[in-house]
């Protein structure tokens, strides 16, 4: 069983639509959980951290944890097609020394 | 900003060759990390360190090493290169919290 299981896609939306993006996580004692967006041939940047059960906004992204059901999602609200991309859900285990990343959703904002 | 530099964007080396990528951070972070990303597979870890001088393996070092005799610089070595290692190499490195990714190096292997 992976560390971080993400549905691979391609997920297509409607430019304004809302895009929701899952993964979950198999380590019950991971601390911190991110969402990368990784554009084709560039390395992955950091768009979302969040640390603690509940929702996290940030613009048009807000992050959402259930550590109860080791699930974490991320919601883009009024997609753009800038938005299409790979996104990345990783995860970091207690000792903060490693972290464990999912496949990647692909994700595609139609216009 | 953290920044992360790594030594080349794109690279070309034959079969059996000694390969050296590097990487610097500039933020006095702790922990560096070494991926290798192919389609299909995500990211992969094949190396990291979390302070000078150590390091750890990650789920597939077979046919590398790495060397971090400086808290910025973290290189990887490919020992005898071979065209099975033809991918994206990226660097990240961390603090305690976010991982920041260097602009990565595409590897070929021919």
């Amino acid at each position: 069983q992976k560390e971080v299981e993400q549905n691979s896609g391609p997920l297509s939306v409607p430019e304004g639509a809302i895009a929701s993006l899952n993964c979950t996580y198999s380590d019950r004692v991971s601390q911190s959980f991110f969402w990368y967006r990784q554009y084709s041939g560039k390395s992955p940047e950091l768009i979302m951290s969040i640390y603690s059960n509940g929702d996290k906004e940030d613009g048009r992204f807000t992050a959402q944890l259930n550590k109860a059901s080791q699930y974490v999602s991320l919601l883009i609200r009024d997609s753009q097609p800038s938005d299409s991309a790979t996104y990345l859900c990783a995860v970091n285990g207690y000792n903060f020394n490693k972290f464990y990343f999912g496949s990647g959703t692909k994700l595609n904002v139609k216009p | 900003d953290v920044k992360v530099t790594q030594s080349s964007r794109y690279l070309v080396k034959r079969t059996g060759e000694k390969v050296f990528l590097e990487c610097v951070q500039d933020m006095d972070h702790e922990n560096m990390f070494w991926y290798r990303q192919d389609p299909g597979l995500g990211l992969r870890l094949i190396y990291f360190s979390y302070d000078v001088k150590m390091k750890e393996k990650g789920d597939i070092p077979e046919g590398y090493s790495v060397s971090r005799e400086k808290k910025e610089r973290f290189s990887l070595i490919l020992e005898s290169a071979s065209t099975n290692q033809t991918s994206m190499y990226l660097c990240a490195s961390s603090l305690s919290g976010e991982a920041f990714f260097g602009q990565g190096t595409r590897l070929t292997v021919v």
